[in-house]
């Protein structure tokens, strides 16, 4: 069935470094990448998202590829902040639909003052 | 605040019994989407309905069932609870009244749900 990785699972940084995480997708017919953002005890948030048409998307401090060919995509952070620190979860669409999303297992950045 | 409301926010019950969980969507999304999140196993796309009608299955136990009403809040049913049933459990809305997928996914809170 459908699958997405995602590495690594846990990544720890210092303030001011940059920060990427990788994602992997299965299904081909996947059009639609996400990135949400989990804060401790809170609900997942939208921080930037992809779409197949399109192979780079920035929006201040965080950027995301797109390789469609090798169904790869990656967050980037650069300049960390410790309010970065949180749980980060890639995302693909499923059966062509935006809406149906298949999750990766999620990476807890930490970033150290 | 997402504007997706989930009732109720925490509850504990013993194994086999029966909850349901809640969720009323943004005003005028049509659809609403559930998610279990559990410790290590990221979110797991449950069901999702489109206007009252089920659109997609992802791995949704049998013992589990939803329904999404007229007035478009959606109810998510756990029945012969297990241990591994502990988990948090979110509703996530999106889509306007145009039926435009937008993308992003408004999620609840969540409720958090603890079988003993």
């Amino acid at each position: 069935g459908e699958n997405v990785e995602q590495h690594p699972s846990t990544l720890s940084v210092q303030e001011g470094d940059s920060a990427v995480i990788k994602c992997t997708y299965s299904d081909s017919a996947s059009n639609y990448f996400p990135w949400y953002k989990q804060e401790l005890g809170k609900r997942p948030q939208l921080i930037i998202d992809i779409r197949s048409n399109v192979g780079e998307k920035k929006d201040q401090r965080i950027a995301v590829t797109l390789n469609k060919t090798a169904k790869h995509f990656s967050l980037h952070i650069t300049e960390t902040q410790p309010e970065d620190s949180a749980v980060y979860f890639c995302a693909a669409s499923i059966r062509g639909s935006q809406g149906n999303l298949i999750f990766g297992k999620g990476t807890k950045l930490s970033v150290k003052p | 605040d997402s504007g997706v409301t989930q009732t109720p926010k925490h509850l504990i019950t013993a194994t086999g019994q029966r909850v349901t969980l809640r969720c009323s969507p943004r005003s005028g999304d049509l659809s609403v989407y559930w998610y279990q999140q559990s410790l290590d196993q990221g979110l797991q796309f449950l069901i999702h309905y489109y206007n009252g009608e089920e659109r997609a299955k992802g791995n949704i136990l049998e013992r589990f069932s939803a329904q999404q009403f007229p007035d478009l809040h959606s109810e998510l049913n756990l029945s012969s609870l297990e241990l591994g049933d502990s988990a948090l459990y979110f509703c996530a809305s999106t889509a306007g009244l145009t039926g435009q997928h937008t993308g992003e996914l408004f999620f609840g809170e969540g409720s958090r749900l603890t079988v003993l």
